[in-house]
């Protein structure tokens, strides 16, 4: 079956420590984002990727990383410079192609919670 | 700014009574509207895109209508395990989604 699958479901973080979520796709879609979710409020895009080896910062970047070495694969850092990261956080994706309204895809979640 | 905003926050239905959910927006050159359901602790999941005004879609109890301005979810009959959150975005300029705050809907039975 083709979607999306982000690991673990839930997260706990220690006060200074980093964590990485993993997302993985195999819809063959060229676009992946994530996206950070809290009580309450909309959806709010941390960073995006278009292509392999390049991404680009979202509205609220601060405190995150992000690579992508592979098209199937986009990895994010909540690193320790992010002072509120308790959230519930997700990934999506989308093909690229002529149509610019193409929708998202969301994958099931990671609940990350701060100790 | 671009800006969606969804109302109400919270509906309550018994089962069988039709509502409609709202979505306003103000962007700068729209390029397409979303809809996306989702239930608690789950990613959302998608329903409809709408990219015209005038432009319609069904699917089950379900329709989607779009305006210059806004957005309409109606729920025909609606049943209890039509209970979640329904998210609405728009796209602007490529490719970024700009979410509202979601509609909880909760069906009694």
């Amino acid at each position: 079956d083709g979607g999306i699958t982000q690991s673990p479901k839930y997260l706990f973080r220690k006060e200074g420590q980093n964590v990485t979520l993993s997302c993985e796709q195999n819809l063959n879609h060229d676009a992946m984002y994530w996206y950070r979710q809290d009580p309450g409020q909309g959806l709010r895009l941390i960073y995006y990727s278009q292509i392999v080896n390049d991404f680009q910062k979202g509205d609220i970047a601060e405190g995150y990383s992000v690579s992508r070495e592979k098209k199937e694969s986009f990895p994010l850092t909540v690193t320790s410079a992010q002072k509120n990261p308790t959230a519930f956080y997700l990934c999506a994706s989308t093909p690229l192609g002529t149509r610019d309204y193409n929708e998202q895809f969301f994958g099931p979640g990671t609940r990350l919670t701060v100790l | 700014e671009d800006q969606v905003t969804q109302s109400p926050e919270a509906l309550r239905l018994q089962e069988g009574e039709s509502s409609s959910l709202n979505c306003s927006y103000t962007v700068s050159g729209l390029r397409g509207l979303f809809w996306y359901r989702q239930d608690p602790g789950k990613g959302p999941e998608f329903l409809f895109t709408l990219y015209s005004a005038g432009e319609e879609k069904e699917k089950e109890r379900l329709k989607a209508t779009l305006t210059k301005k806004e957005s309409f979810l109606h729920i025909t009959a609606p049943k209890p395990e039509d209970s979640a959150t329904y998210l609405c975005a728009v796209k602007a300029l490529f490719p970024k989604l700009i979410f509202g705050q979601g509609t909880t809907l909760q069906v009694k039975p």
